[in-house]
């Protein structure tokens, strides 16, 4: 398809844990962000990307938190020693330039986590 | 700081009546402001945006917002609401050139 993807759909985890959840963008698209979204909440971000490099990290709540996008396109989310806290659905969404003011963000559907 | 406010956590509304679903913020300098619709089980979907211009802010299916400075509001509406409307509608303003900062969200159900 032609939009954007994150896999896996359902993440369910042990507290301690290790995980990745990952991001296709619409291709040709250079910007790249995540957002987490808690229950009863609007989405919250954590960290921008323009092309390979994190533009904007300030978002990501502390050092367990981690995000890369080696080759400009497919991104990675990464969460060490995962805490129930961590339990949210993460969003994605990528943007043809970056400049929101003029561009549009496509969402995909979303990881949710569970961690136990 | 920027910030949006939702006052209502769920607006109820009969099919074929006239919907609102209110947004106000707090920005300082010229607010950039959004409304995302989502649907179950699937990502944010861009509504409209509110730039510079116009007041009344058309977008899609059917949606409009009216951005109102002196009452710092950005209302969301539709003269006739469908059942397939009902949904978690988002408000947002733009921190910066690139980030949305959400407002937590209303549950609008339309009724049949």
């Amino acid at each position: 398809g032609a939009g954007v993807s994150q896999t896996p759909s359902n993440k369910v985890t042990e507290k301690g844990k290790y995980v990745e959840l990952r991001c296709d963008p619409i291709s040709g698209h250079t910007a790249l962000y995540w957002y987490r979204q808690s229950l009863g909440q609007g989405p919250e971000f954590l960290i921008y990307f323009q092309g390979t490099g994190a533009a904007d990290d300030s978002g990501l709540p502390n050092d367990r938190f981690f995000a890369v996008r080696p080759e400009g396109s497919v991104s990675t989310l990464k969460i060490q020693r995962t805490e129930r806290g961590d339990s949210a659905v993460y969003l994605c969404a990528s943007s043809f330039w970056g400049d929101t003011s003029t561009d549009t963000q496509y969402f995909g559907p979303g990881t949710r986590l569970t961690v136990l | 700081a920027q910030s949006v406010a939702q006052p209502e956590d769920q607006v109820n509304v009969a099919e074929g009546n006239p919907l609102t679903v209110k947004c106000t913020y707090s920005v300082s300098g010229n607010p950039y402001l959004f409304w995302y619709v989502q649907y179950p089980n699937r990502g944010l979907q861009f509504l409209l945006k509110y730039i510079t211009g116009d007041n009344l802010v058309k977008g899609s299916y059917g949606f409009e917002a009216e951005f109102n400075k002196s009452q710092t509001s950005f209302h969301l509406k539709k003269p006739s609401a469908l059942v397939s409307d009902s949904a978690l509608y988002f408000c947002a303003v733009l921190r910066g050139s690139y980030i949305p900062t959400f407002g937590r969200g209303t549950s609008l159900i339309v009724h049949p």
